[in-house]
């Protein structure tokens, strides 16, 4: 089964609103989680890295004031989508490792903004 | 600025042959490296994993690594209609601690 679980796996929203993706690490505790977009045809690109109980880095070119990540606990990490824009619709995957280079990515949020 | 390289393709292959996916990376540093396989509209699945020069083989998949050439390549054996994908490489610079840095994957098509 999934070791990092992700909801919602599809979403859609009005233009300028927000929206929350949950990522979840199941049976084990992960300090640290990442956030990753794939526009279609286009590769994994690493937004942010999630740092519980602390900011997240983001990766250059990606708004922080945008794409708002809250790392509360030890297995949760969300990503917010404010002001979402049609440019914004993509495949929002996250990841945690257990340890070393063992990474366990979640199934994919898709988001389409209308 | 970390890159990794590899043919878009489509890379056609026909079925029970061997199907050769490659990659170079940019960062002499990088430390660990990762082949997925993606289907249209999933999320990657790890095929493989290397950190040491030389070849790691898993079943009918075997991952090289050469570090001086910074390259890395997937080797898969008696390829079957299932194979068909996009397969992506991936490496972490730093450990446990970074992200991983994607190439824009190799489309593979099994031919039956």
């Amino acid at each position: 089964g999934a070791v990092v679980s992700q909801h919602p796996s599809w979403v859609i929203c009005k233009s300028g609103t927000s929206v929350k993706i949950e990522c979840r690490s199941l049976d084990f505790q992960a300090t640290t989680m990442f956030w990753y977009r794939q526009f279609p045809k286009q590769s994994l690109m690493l937004m942010a890295t999630s740092n519980e109980g602390s900011k997240a880095t983001y990766e250059q070119g990606v708004e922080k004031d945008k794409f708002l990540i809250n790392h509360a606990s030890l297995t949760l990490s969300t990503l917010t989508v404010t002001s979402a824009h049609p440019e914004d619709s993509s495949f929002y995957i996250c990841s945690a490792h257990l340890s070393g280079n063992t990474i366990y990515f979640g199934e994919g949020s898709w988001l389409t903004v209308v | 600025q970390k890159e990794v390289e590899q043919n878009s393709g489509p890379l056609s292959v026909p079925e029970g042959a061997i199907a050769s996916l490659n990659c170079t990376y940019s960062d002499r540093v990088s430390q660990s490296f990762f082949w997925y396989r993606q289907y249209s509209g999933k999320s990657p699945e790890l095929i493989m994993s290397i950190y040491s020069n030389g070849d790691k083989e898993d079943g009918r998949f075997t991952a090289q690594l050469n570090k001086a050439s910074q390259y890395v390549s997937l080797l898969i054996r008696d390829s079957q209609p299932s194979d068909s994908a996009t397969y992506l490489c991936a490496v972490n610079i730093g450990g446990g601690a970074d992200g991983l840095t994607f190439g824009k994957g190799t489309h593979l098509i099994i031919q039956p």
